[in-house]
C-alpha cells in the first residue's frame, strides 16, 4: 500500500532539546512538505522541497530545520530555539504541477 | 494576513439536508482551490478540488463551486451524513509556485451532523 507514514505519532520532549521528526513516502511523489497545526488554527507551512537536496523556506520556518537526501525521505527537526514547539506535526506530498497534497496522519509534539 | 478565510468556526447541519461551507480569498494569484476533511489528530484527507478556469466541479455528493470575481468559493455535501462530521479546510496554491509550493490554509469549520 502507498503512503505516507509519520513516526512517532506522539513525542515528548524536554524544552531545550532538539528533536527530528520523521516523514517517509512510497507514493514516489517529487515534492514533499512540513505543515504545524495549532488548535483552532489552519495549517501553516513550515519547509517543502521540490525534489531531492532542494528545499525551501516556507512561513513559519524559524526554529526548525530540514534535509532531503532521498526521495522518499524528508526529516524535520525542531531545534531548541523554536519558541512554541508544542503543535501538530503533519507531513505531505505531492507530484507537481498537480495541486493535490497527500497527508500523513501527523506527530504530535508536546515539550515539557 | 489571512489570504484564505473561513469565517464560520462551526456549522450544524441536520442529516439529509445540505451543507454549504464557504470560503474567501484575497490573494489574485491563487489559480488552485481545494476541500479538505479532517478528523481529531489525524491527517487531513483530500476531497475535491477546482482550477481558476471554471466555475463549478462535482464528485458524488460533493460540489465546489467558484465566484473568482467574488473571490469565494463554497463546498455542498448532498445530502449531509453523520460521517460527514469533521473539521473541512479550504486551501489555495499560488500560481508562481509551478506546482509545487505549499498550500495556504483556511483555519477550518467544524460541520456538525445532527440525527
Amino acid at each position: 500500500d502507498g503512503g505516507i507514514t509519520q513516526s512517532p505519532k506522539y513525542l515528548f520532549r524536554k524544552e531545550g532539546q532538539n528533536v527530528t521528526l520523521s516523514c517517509e513516502q512510497n507514493l514516489n511523489h517529487d515534492a514533499m512538505y512540513w505543515y504545524r497545526q495549532d488548535p483552532g488554527q489552519g495549517l501553516r507551512l513550515i519547509y517543502y522541497s521540490q525534489i531531492v537536496n532542494d528545499f525551501q523556506k516556507g512561513d513559519i520556518a524559524e526554529g526548525y530545520s530540514v534535509s532531503r537526501e532521498k526521495k522518499e525521505s524528508f526529516p524535520l527537526t525542531v531545534t531548541s530555539a523554536q519558541k512554541n514547539p508544542t503543535a501538530f506535526y503533519l507531513c505531505a506530498s505531492s507530484i507537481p504541477p498537480r495541486g493535490e497534497q497527500f497527508f500523513g496522519p501527523g506527530t504530535r509534539l508536546t515539550v515539557l | 494576513d489571512q489570504q484564505v478565510k473561513q469565517n464560520s468556526p462551526s456549522l450544524s447541519v441536520q442529516e439529509g439536508r445540505i451543507s454549504i461551507l464557504n470560503c474567501d480569498y484575497t490573494n489574485s494569484m491563487f489559480d488552485y482551490f481545494l476541500w479538505y476533511k479532517k478528523y481529531p489528530a489525524e491527517g487531513p484527507t483530500f476531497l475535491i478540488s477546482i482550477s481558476s478556469i471554471k466555475d463549478k466541479n462535482e464528485d458524488g455528493r460533493f460540489t465546489v463551486f467558484l465566484n473568482k470575481s467574488a473571490k469565494h468559493l463554497s463546498l455542498h455535501i448532498v445530502p449531509s451524513q453523520p460521517g460527514d462530521s469533521a473539521v473541512y479546510f479550504c486551501a489555495a496554491r499560488d500560481s508562481w509556485g509551478g506546482g509545487a509550493d505549499g498550500l495556504t490554509f483556511g483555519k477550518g469549520t467544524h460541520l456538525i451532523i445532527q440525527p
